[in-house]
């Protein structure tokens, strides 16, 4: 079956300009993750959905970052106000339940880059 | 704070040749330990994980790791790498926060292979 995708795999966005990060798991798994990863750097967490309830989002650096997933299948990475300090791929992960017993699979990432 | 420690951020072996990669994590209890690979454009894929039990674990493409409590240490092995093999490796620990389990990751070993 499909595994996780993600779109756009590229965005480029100039400093201030909004964009939107599209996740669609894997059809039937209850939890989804995002992560950022700088360059260089190991995948850092963000924010944790089960089903359409956003449980955690501890991981997410400002206000100016937003997720949700309304329907408990497909989420978008809101990030307002871009900064260039957002430039990094943004990771979603999905799994068929909450714990880490359960394998999350990745999907290839978007690179953001600000200017 | 929890913490996951690479200590190698770059590898160089010959094709053939044994390959160790190091891994340091800081957690008080009995950890979750995962490693994953990342191959150039593509998202994450789990290599092998341990939970319990046997502490040698076995995973996919030739990889094994071995978790020594007394070391902190939860290395990756193969007795042979292949061209393919290189790609960046992230080990990774759950911890538990309040109720709520997390992956956090290294910051990764980028394995080079020489003909």
């Amino acid at each position: 079956g499909a595994g996780v995708s993600q779109s756009p795999r590229y965005k480029v966005a100039k400093r201030g300009q909004d964009v939107a990060l599209r996740c669609d798991p894997i059809s039937g798994h209850v939890s989804l993750f995002w992560y950022q990863q700088a360059l260089g750097q190991g995948p850092e967490f963000l924010t944790y959905f089960q089903n359409e309830a956003q449980l955690d989002k501890s991981g997410l650096p400002s206000d100016r970052f937003f997720a949700e997933r309304p329907e408990g299948s497909v989420s978008t990475l809101k990030i307002q106000r871009t900064q260039q300090e957002d430039s990094a791929v943004y990771l979603c992960a999905s799994s068929l339940l909450g714990t880490s017993y359960y394998e999350q699979y990745f999907g290839p990432g978007t690179r953001l880059t600000v200017t | 704070a929890q913490s996951v420690t690479q200590p190698d951020i770059h590898i160089t072996v010959s094709e053939g040749a044994s390959l160790e990669l190091r891994c340091n994590y800081s957690y008080g209890a009995t950890p979750y330990l995962f490693w994953y690979v990342q191959s150039p454009g593509q998202g994450l894929q789990l290599l092998l994980k341990y939970f319990s039990g046997d502490t040698l674990v076995q995973g996919i493409k030739g990889f094994e790791a071995e978790f020594k409590r007394s070391q902190s240490s939860f290395n990756l092995r193969k007795p042979s790498v292949h061209w393919s093999d290189a790609a960046e490796y992230f080990c990774a620990s759950e911890v538990w926060i309040y109720r709520d389990d997390k992956i956090i990751f290294g910051k990764g070993t980028r394995l080079h292979i020489l003909p």
